[in-house]
């Protein structure tokens, strides 16, 4: 089946640090993948996006790799601010499936 | 544009009551779907639907009815609430199948059942 796996645990980081929130999935085919933000008391929007092997999402200073080899989409920022503070979530969708499959989400605090 | 509406925003239920959560979406999606979001359990398809008249039970179908009348339109239904139902309820629509399609997500509806 189709699965998506998030490193456990919140993050807690300081203003201007990296970020890194690690991904990966199982699936069969060829999925497109996703990463999702959640800020306090909203829906959830789509923060990027790929679509196939070596592809990179990127969107607000966030970028994710779909890496086919590792089975992998890790998130990454070079400098978070604390506006970033949210819960992310990694999904991915089957090749002609909307059905999203979504992990577990970590929360990201950045601390002033 | 509205985009994805949601009603309530926040519901208190007894066990054993029944109520319909309401979706509405003004893009013209084909596709819409219901998902319940647990702490540390992501976000979990419930139904979804690929059109008017046309709908599949998702990962977590059971206590749950859903109908498609309208392209706009895909309430929940929950018959008989019971406290494992307490979730917050975020519907999402988007355009048909392919290569990919962005879901566009609802505000949510809080649910608590006692």
């Amino acid at each position: 089946g189709n699965s998506v796996t998030q490193m456990e645990g919140p993050v807690t980081l300081s203003e201007e640090a990296f970020l890194t929130i690690n991904c990966t999935y199982t699936a069969t085919g060829y999925p497109s993948l996703f990463w999702y933000v959640q800020y306090p008391g909203e829906g959830l929007q789509l923060l990027l996006k790929a679509t196939k092997a070596d592809d990179k999402g990127s969107n607000k200073g966030f970028e994710a790799t779909y890496r086919k080899e590792t089975t992998s989409f890790h998130l990454e920022k070079g400098s978070v601010q604390v506006s970033d503070s949210a819960v992310y979530f990694c999904a991915l969708s089957p090749y002609g499936n909307n059905r999203l499959a979504f992990g577990k989400g970590n929360q990201v605090v950045v601390i002033p | 544009n509205a985009g994805v509406t949601q009603t309530p925003k926040f519901q208190v239920l007894k066990t054993g009551q029944s109520m319909t959560l309401q979706c509405a979406q003004d893009m013209n999606h084909e596709y819409m779907s219901w998902y319940r979001q647990d702490p540390g359990m992501g976000l979990r398809l419930i139904h979804y639907s690929v059109g008017a008249g046309i709908t599949d039970q998702g990962e977590v179908p059971n206590g749950y009815n859903v109908s498609r009348s309208t392209t706009e339109d895909f309430p929940l239904r929950l018959l008989s609430a019971a406290p494992s139902q307490t979730s917050v309820y975020f519907c999402a629509s988007s355009y048909p199948t392919g290569t990919f399609t962005e879901q566009f997500f609802g505000p949510g509806t809080r649910l608590t059942v006692l």
